[in-house]
């Protein structure tokens, strides 16, 4: 079972550069999000999605975007990386966000020099 | 967000229980608790939540206090697969955003 799938696991960038990170799942699930995960912290919301065409910010949604044209994708954009982008990203999904029960990938681990 | 409060970090005997706390005194009547947990290098993983009564699953043991104001994840016996951040979270009203603080980070000694 494929489960939430993301690339690349690692990639470094320079400042100014784009990337987009990939998210894929294979349950047929109508909700996805985006975390961030920075040293010693928990995870924080970037953005977020209840279903294909429709997405919504979360948290600290500032320099990153997102779309979501079909259910099994989400990918996450940086349009203009910056050191302080450096972290963990994690994406997740669940068939119902009544359930509690989020499905996250392995993580993709970005450097900003 | 309502905001949780758990220890920094714990120690356990492999094999004995574990109680892992969390304080959540700004619930709300419809915040679900729930817990999750992330080993090394991976992923968050679930674990369990709940609303007002106590849970149990294959994993661990959830305790509700009577004023839904502290909860405690009760995993029975540790293993060293255990040793993990142990996240607890109220899902607001809405729950899209789950608030993943810093967690109790459990040591497990064999």
């Amino acid at each position: 079972n494929a489960g939430v799938t993301q690339t690349p696991k690692f990639q470094v960038l320079k400042t100014g550069q784009s990337m987009t990170l990939q998210c894929a799942q294979d349950m047929n699930h109508e909700y996805m999000s985006w975390y961030r995960q920075d040293p010693g912290m928990g995870l924080r919301l970037i953005h977020y999605s209840v279903g294909a065409g429709i997405t919504d910010q979360g948290e600290v949604p500032n320099g990153y975007n997102v779309s979501r044209s079909t259910t099994e994708d989400f990918p996450l954009r940086l349009l203009s990386a910056a050191p302080s982008q450096t972290s963990v990203y994690f994406c997740a999904s669940t068939p119902d966000w009544n359930t509690g029960e989020l499905f996250f990938g392995e993580g993709s681990r970005l450097t900003v020099l | 967000d309502a905001k949780t409060t758990q220890p920094n970090s714990m120690e356990s005997n492999e094999e004995e229980p574990v109680h892992l706390p969390c304080n959540h005194s700004t619930i709300s009547g419809t915040d679900y608790i729930h817990w999750y947990r992330q080993l090394p290098s991976q992923g968050p993983e679930y674990v369990i939540h709940g609303l007002t009564s106590n849970v149990n699953n294959r994993m661990a043991s959830l305790a509700i206090a009577e004023d839904r104001k502290s909860s405690t994840l009760i995993l029975h016996r540790a293993t060293l697969r255990d040793a993990a951040v142990y996240y607890c979270i109220l899902q607001d009203n809405y729950g899209q955003n789950f608030v993943f603080g810093p967690g109790t980070r459990l040591s497990v000694l064999p």
